[in-house]
């Protein structure tokens, strides 16, 4: 049982570089989340998803896409990187908020380290 | 807008003593909260939560946390801190008025000393 799954762990960009940060989950969860970590900022969140085929923008957007492939993978995609964008970033998934109380928690992968240069 | 406060960047505490990280939220309506732990060059590792029922929530590695109503502050305890504690801490809340999405405090770094 993988959980959440992100790759790469690890990527260095040139500015105006594209790129897309996969994720997948195997706990058949219908909401997933991109987050961005910053020193002394928290978690942030960039988009969101609450089921395959919708995707809803979050609270840093900006330069960003993404894409529910199907109820496993949210990709998040890059279209032009620049070095505020250097970040490590987080998908996480849990179960709709409705179906049981009892199953709120996100779950989160381990992270991409993200460097634009 | 639901939101949390961590108030302390940092917490130091020795081994075996007992240690507190803070967590106060500000919610409409009843409040989800949540912690999460972060050890270095991994991702956010659920830790407990706080849904409904009895104010002291026991979770994983001996760690618990205190929902306080009135004082409307939801205190990471442990009685007894280990070095593999050190880590960063993130009490979230569950924000119903969007997206559902977890709100997260800024984080609080513990480091426990031998």
């Amino acid at each position: 049982n993988a959980g959440v799954t992100q790759t790469p762990k690890f990527q260095v960009l040139k500015t105006g570089q594209s790129m897309t940060l996969q994720c997948a989950q195997d706990m058949n969860h219908n909401s997933m989340y991109w987050y961005r970590q910053d020193p002394g900022m928290g978690l942030r969140l960039i988009y969101y998803s609450a089921s395959e085929g919708t995707t809803d923008k979050g609270e840093v957007p900006n330069g960003y896409n993404v894409s529910r492939l199907n109820k496993r993978e949210f990709s998040l995609r890059l279209e032009s990187a620049a070095p505020s964008q250097t970040s490590v970033y987080f998908c996480a998934s849990s179960a709709r908020f409705g179906s049981t109380a009892q199953n709120t928690e996100a779950f989160f992968g381990q992270g991409t380290r993200l460097t634009v240069v | 807008a639901q939101s949390v406060a961590q108030p302390e960047d940092q917490v130091n505490v020795a081994e075996g003593n007992p240690l507190t990280v803070k967590c106060t939220y500000s919610v409409s309506g009843n409040p989800y909260l949540f912690w999460y732990v972060q050890y270095p060059n991994r991702g956010l590792q659920f830790l407990l939560k706080y849904i409904t029922g009895d104010n002291l929530v026991k979770g994983s590695y001996g760690f618990e946390a205190e929902f306080n109503k009135s004082q409307t502050s939801f205190h990471l305890k442990k009685p007894s801190a280990l070095v593999s504690d050190s880590a960063l801490y993130f009490c979230a809340v569950r924000d119903f008025t969007r997206f559902q999405k977890l709100v997260f405090g800024t984080g609080t770094r513990l480091l426990v000393s031998p």
